[in-house]
């Protein structure tokens, strides 16, 4: 089991540019969770999805921001544009329905500047 | 609204010290309850978790917690910690229904361990 992968671990971009981050859920789990960490905020959950449906994407901050979950083992989040204040770094993770724990990819820690 | 609260922003413990994390939350219902570490530059590894039945947990790397429902806690300990378990220890709970699906999370505990 290689875990939740997420890449690219580290991203640097200039403001405006596109940013698209991936993720690649453990086999067999049907929920997955993207999160934002930064100091000032800690963890926030932007999206999550079930069975690639996309269930609650209250928490994502703007219109800028953009997930989708083709199939099964892959998800993406998207910025576009991007800004300064965007920099943090963003985590993926996936589990099974009720709770029963996530595990958590190694993030991807994004700049823009 | 759901939440959980860890009060202490930083703990400083002395190796081979005991150690207690503490974790306060407020539901509607029990949640379900977990303790993640992180470690720096790393994602979350979760330590244990409680459903229901025994409130005295134990998990991975010597963790234990103890749910308390007459005081709303989850808190975390160990009896005597290491220095590799310098990292930020996140309490986080769900409960089904409870709007996103997703784990709520608390803002951390930084720990640092003294020679």
């Amino acid at each position: 089991d290689a875990g939740v992968i997420q890449s690219p671990r580290h991203e640097v971009t200039e403001m405006g540019q596109e940013v698209t981050l991936r993720c690649k859920p453990i086999s067999g789990h049907n929920s997955l969770f993207w999160y934002r960490q930064t100091m000032m905020r800690g963890l926030e959950l932007l999206i999550y999805f079930n069975n690639n449906v996309p269930i609650d994407d209250s928490g994502m901050p703007e219109d800028r921001f953009s997930a989708k979950m083709p199939n099964a083992s892959f998800s993406t989040l998207k910025i576009q544009p991007s800004e300064p204040r965007d920099s943090a770094v963003y985590f993926c993770a996936s589990g099974r329905p009720g709770g029963s724990g996530y595990t958590f990819g190694s993030g991807t820690r994004l700049t823009v500047v | 609204a759901q939440s959980v609260t860890q009060p202490d922003i930083h703990i400083t413990v002395s190796e081979g010290a005991s150690l207690e994390l503490r974790c306060n939350y407020s539901y509607g219902a029990t949640p379900y309850l977990f303790w993640y570490v992180q470690s720096p530059g790393q994602g979350l590894q979760l330590l244990l978790k409680y459903f229901s039945g025994d409130t005295l947990v134990q998990g991975i790397k010597g963790f234990e917690a103890e749910f308390k429902r007459s005081q709303s806690s989850f808190n975390l300990r160990k009896p005597s910690v290491h220095w590799s378990d310098a990292a930020e220890y996140f309490c986080a709970g769900w409960t089904q229904g409870g709007g996103a699906d997703g784990l709520t999370f608390g803002k951390g505990t930084h720990l640092i361990i003294q020679p």
